[in-house]
């Protein structure tokens, strides 16, 4: 699976939205972007996941580049309890089911 | 459907002892994978069972082993507990090669 590249920390206001960006600039072409989150000390909470065009869903929006070497998550209106660290993840649908986690965006919402 | 489930949430264990996990996965879901949690190592693979059969097998030694029954729960066990053995162990479960989703975690204090 391809390496991920995040910030280790990010703040973001009450209300506003909350743009987590990722590089995965040796993604393959059969290799997804998944998003987890978890909350401090619980499991990962699966958020959503793409392969090439943008995705939407209740929780979030997934914006992934033309050339697919990185992509932007966005919450779009943050609240308190979106505090927590954003895994951005490379996968590939048939090469097993094994997730490789790097350290995260740990995001910070403040009132 | 109901989530992942995992028993016991909360372990204390002495070294040398040894531990057992267990894992149910979403009905429906034929893989379960384990995954442990420590503060300086982040969340690293141990396993994946699919159809009661392992799969994939992470960089864990020996003392670190899983089943997967017929009715696709899962337990693993750690023998000869050490001190660094205490982590947060988080079990995942997919129908297969698609979205994983977590389950709460089981936290295992090794005294």
């Amino acid at each position: 699976d391809a390496k991920t590249t995040q910030p280790p920390s990010m703040d973001c206001a009450e209300g506003r939205a909350a743009n987590l960006p990722c590089n995965h600039s040796t993604i393959s072409g059969n290799e997804y972007v998944y998003w987890y989150r978890q909350i401090h000390s619980q499991g990962p909470q699966y958020i959503i996941h793409g392969l090439k065009n943008n995705e939407t869903n209740e929780m979030a929006s997934l914006i992934i580049t033309e050339d697919r070497k990185s992509s932007t998550l966005i919450l779009p209106h943050a609240t308190l309890r979106d505090t927590a660290v954003y895994y951005c993840i490379v996968r590939a649908n048939n090469a097993g089911n094994m997730l490789t986690f790097g350290g995260g965006t740990r995001l910070m919402v403040k009132p | 459907k109901a989530g992942v489930t995992q028993t016991p949430r909360y372990l204390i264990k002495t070294r040398g002892q040894q531990v057992t996990l267990s894992c149910s996965p979403i009905s429906g879901h034929r893989s379960v994978s384990w995954y442990q949690q420590t503060p300086g190592q982040g969340l690293q693979f141990l396993f994946e069972y699919f159809s009661e059969t392992q799969r994939n097998k992470g960089n864990f030694p020996g003392r670190f082993s899983g089943r997967q029954f017929s009715n696709s729960r899962s337990e693993m066990n750690v023998s000869t507990l050490e001190l660094g053995d205490s982590a947060l162990y988080l079990c995942a479960s997919m129908v297969d090669q698609e979205t994983q989703y977590f389950g709460p975690g089981t936290r295992l204090l090794v005294l």
